[in-house]
């Protein structure tokens, strides 16, 4: 059965700062079937990156991700206000079928 | 446009019985995936089932299967998720979502399910 660990599990930054947050899986994932959510309070998860580093239609290029094999990252090059959120890692092809990651908080320092 | 609409909060006791919906429009519900992803307060995302629309072909996750039933109506370009027993550990918010090469692309509002005595 396929893990996804990211880390760190919160990461206090503060607006206009990098944020870089990682995905690890404990078997190897297709970069094509790796992709990242957004999740604000109360609203549903946003499509953000897909095949790894494919940015989802209308968001901002300062969203990039990377990686293969076992190790994925997302970057924020510049944190704004509105990007303070909980993003997650999400794989499909492995057992089981589709899994996410446990989460990153991404908090206002 | 494109959206999925989900019918609202359900509120109801250990050993009922529930069917939530997923109303799709703007794209053509018999050739994508559709999908429930689960959500307990505070927690992250899980991931329950998907299905095809096209010939009812469905797919669950191994920790789900067994405990909830997906279905598809495409008459009405609708997707169902149902419990035939409700647990209060069923309380959760319940997205639906099209999954699309891989990855949910499109996702519902959610429909919160409370099951308490």
């Amino acid at each position: 059965e396929i893990v996804l660990t990211q880390s760190p599990g919160t990461l206090s930054l503060s607006p206009g700062e990098r944020a870089t947050l990682s995905c690890r899986a404990s078997q190897s994932v297709s970069t094509s079937y790796l992709a990242w959510y957004q999740q604000k309070p109360g609203q549903a998860p946003r499509l953000l990156i897909y095949a790894a580093s494919s940015r989802a239609t209308g968001i901002p290029d300062r969203f990039s991700g990377s990686g293969s094999g076992t190790d994925f990252t997302l970057t924020i090059s510049r944190l704004e206000p509105e990007d303070f959120a909980v993003y997650y890692c999400q794989q499909y092809g492995s057992s089981p079928l589709l899994s996410f990651g446990g989460g990153t908080k991404v908090e206002i320092k | 446009e494109v959206q999925l609409v989900q019918s609202g909060a359900e509120m109801k006791k250990p050993g009922e019985s529930l069917k939530i919906s997923c109303k799709a429009s703007g794209y053509s519900f018999t050739t994508s995936w559709i999908g429930w992803v689960r959500q307990m307060p505070g927690k992250g995302l899980e991931w329950l089932a998907i299905i095809y629309p096209g010939n009812s072909d469905t797919r669950y996750s191994p920790s789900f299967q067994g405990q909830v039933t997906i279905s598809a109506d495409s008459s009405i370009s609708t997707a169902y998720l149902q419990w035939s027993s409700l647990k209060a550990s069923d309380t959760a918010m319940y997205y639906c979502a099209r999954h699309t090469h891989w990855y949910f692309d499109l996702w519902g509002r959610g429909s919160l399910v409370t099951v308490s005595s």
